[in-house]
């Protein structure tokens, strides 16, 4: 079993909505989390980045990360045809720092 | 964007050939890493570099070697090339935890496409 799981989806939303990602993880060493965007032929891109429990916002994006769940989020208001891309979730440990262990990625399709 | 440049970005090559990917920084970082990513699998991490000739395995590292001769250049060689070999390959690139005050993130270039027919 992975210890990371995210669903591949595709996820398509229309313009505007609220794009709600999510993955689950199964150890509880991870304490650093990650959200990537990845465009199609082009490498992952970080978009969030946070150690914390709780919410963590820039611009339209939002992280959430529950420990107590091992349970992190990304949240896109105001959904861009331009957000059309695969997010990758991402994980940082403090045994083995360096060594992420990443989602499969979810495609997020956002139609016009 | 990170001053990550991967080269080739593209090869296709036959199976049981040598193959060796360059990832050049232009960031001075001192940690470096090569992934694979498969469909279903994410990306997976091959070797890892924490300084020059310092390197250490990741999870995927059977079938691969890897060197780091300066900072800013980190190889990976397939020494006989496998059609299961046959992925994208990422190249990542983070400061230092010490220098930077905490754990930092990585950061990609983007890609070479190998295809090992």
């Amino acid at each position: 079993q992975k210890e990371v799981e995210q669903d591949p989806g595709p996820l398509s939303v229309p313009e505007g909505a609220i794009v709600s990602l999510n993955c689950t993880y199964s150890n509880s060493a991870f304490q650093y989390f990650m959200w990537y965007r990845q465009y199609s032929r082009k490498g992952p891109e970080l978009l969030m980045y946070t150690y914390s429990s709780g919410n963590k916002e820039d611009g339209r994006f939002t992280a959430q990360v529950d420990k107590s769940s091992k349970y992190i989020s990304l949240f896109i208001r105001d959904s861009q045809p331009s957000d059309s891309a695969t997010y990758l979730c991402a994980m940082d440990r403090t045994d083995s720092w360096g060594k992420l262990q990443f989602g499969a990625g979810t495609q997020v399709v956002v139609t016009p | 964007d990170a001053g990550i440049t991967q080269s080739p970005r593209h090869k296709v090559t036959e199976t049981g050939t040598p193959v060796t990917l360059r990832c050049h920084q232009t960031e001075n970082h001192r940690y470096m890493y090569w992934y694979r990513q498969d469909p279903g699998h994410g990306l997976r991490l091959i070797h890892y570099s924490y300084g020059v000739k310092d390197t250490d395995k990741g999870e995927v590292s059977d079938g691969y070697s890897v060197s780091r001769s300066k900072t800013e250049d980190f190889l990976l060689t397939l020494e006989s090339a496998t059609s299961s070999q046959t992925s994208v390959y990422f190249c990542a690139i983070s400061e230092s935890a010490e220098i930077a005050g905490g754990n930092q993130p990585q950061h990609f270039g983007d890609g070479t496409r190998l295809s090992i027919l």
